[in-house]
């Protein structure tokens, strides 16, 4: 089964609100990261963090990593038309023999 | 630095047919990552080089195939295709290993008819 998976699958929001998204892992990683992709086009990446890291900005992102849990979120603030994609995250699963496990995503849709 | 790309962007394909899909990285990478993506499973990753090895596979059958060469450039062929194998393949490449940030590239959209 996937290591990510993400939460919601899809959110609506208006421009300048926030949007949160989550992410649950289900084995120990070493680093956790945030991807966006518009329609059908490759991976940009967003940000990375480290499994001994609880919080890392970039921008307009922040993401939260609690390995407790294992979940991360990702937090968009006053979002833009322009930040509408598909948003996923992805473990390490080196350990695991894979490389990088991605989530099934989460479908963001700004209204203007 | 150019980013990674990838060719053909589209490509089309009947069943029975075989297809080499072809993916340079960013200037000095030294990985190459391949993943399959499709509305039904999602991204998934197929394999890893790695200074012209490969270092990982993920659970795809040996119709599925890559190399990479000195040049880090790397190409991945896929044999007898199938319906099921119409995805967006994506390359990606990172500095030192997998556990770096990987760059994707646009992707090749193969469609298997």
């Amino acid at each position: 089964s996937q290591q990510g998976e993400e939460d919601p699958q899809a959110l609506s929001i208006q421009e300048g609100e926030n949007a949160t998204m989550n992410c649950s892992y289900k084995t120990s990683i070493n680093n956790l990261q945030w991807y966006r992709q518009n329609s059908g086009r490759g991976l940009v990446h967003l940000i990375l963090i480290r499994s001994n890291e609880r919080e890392k900005h970039s921008g307009r992102l922040r993401v939260t990593l609690d390995t407790s849990k294992k979940s991360s979120s990702l937090l968009i603030t006053a979002s833009r038309a322009a930040d509408t994609a598909s948003y996923f995250c992805a473990t390490d699963a080196y350990n695991y023999g894979q490389n990088f496990v991605f989530g099934p995503g989460t479908r963001l849709s700004v209204l203007p | 630095k150019a980013g990674v790309t990838q060719t053909p962007r589209y490509l089309i394909k009947t069943r029975g047919q075989q297809v080499t899909l072809s993916c340079s990285p960013i200037s000095g990478h030294r990985s190459v990552s391949w993943y399959q993506q499709t509305p039904g499973q999602g991204l998934q990753f197929l394999f890893e080089y790695f200074s012209e090895t490969q270092r990982n596979k993920g659970n795809f059958p040996g119709r599925f195939s890559g190399r990479q060469f000195s040049n880090s450039r790397s190409e991945m062929n896929v044999s007898t295709l199938e319906l099921g194998d119409s995805a967006l393949y994506l390359c990606a490449s990172s500095g030192t290993g997998s556990r770096d940030t990987q760059y994707f590239g646009p992707g090749t959209r193969l469609t298997v008819l």
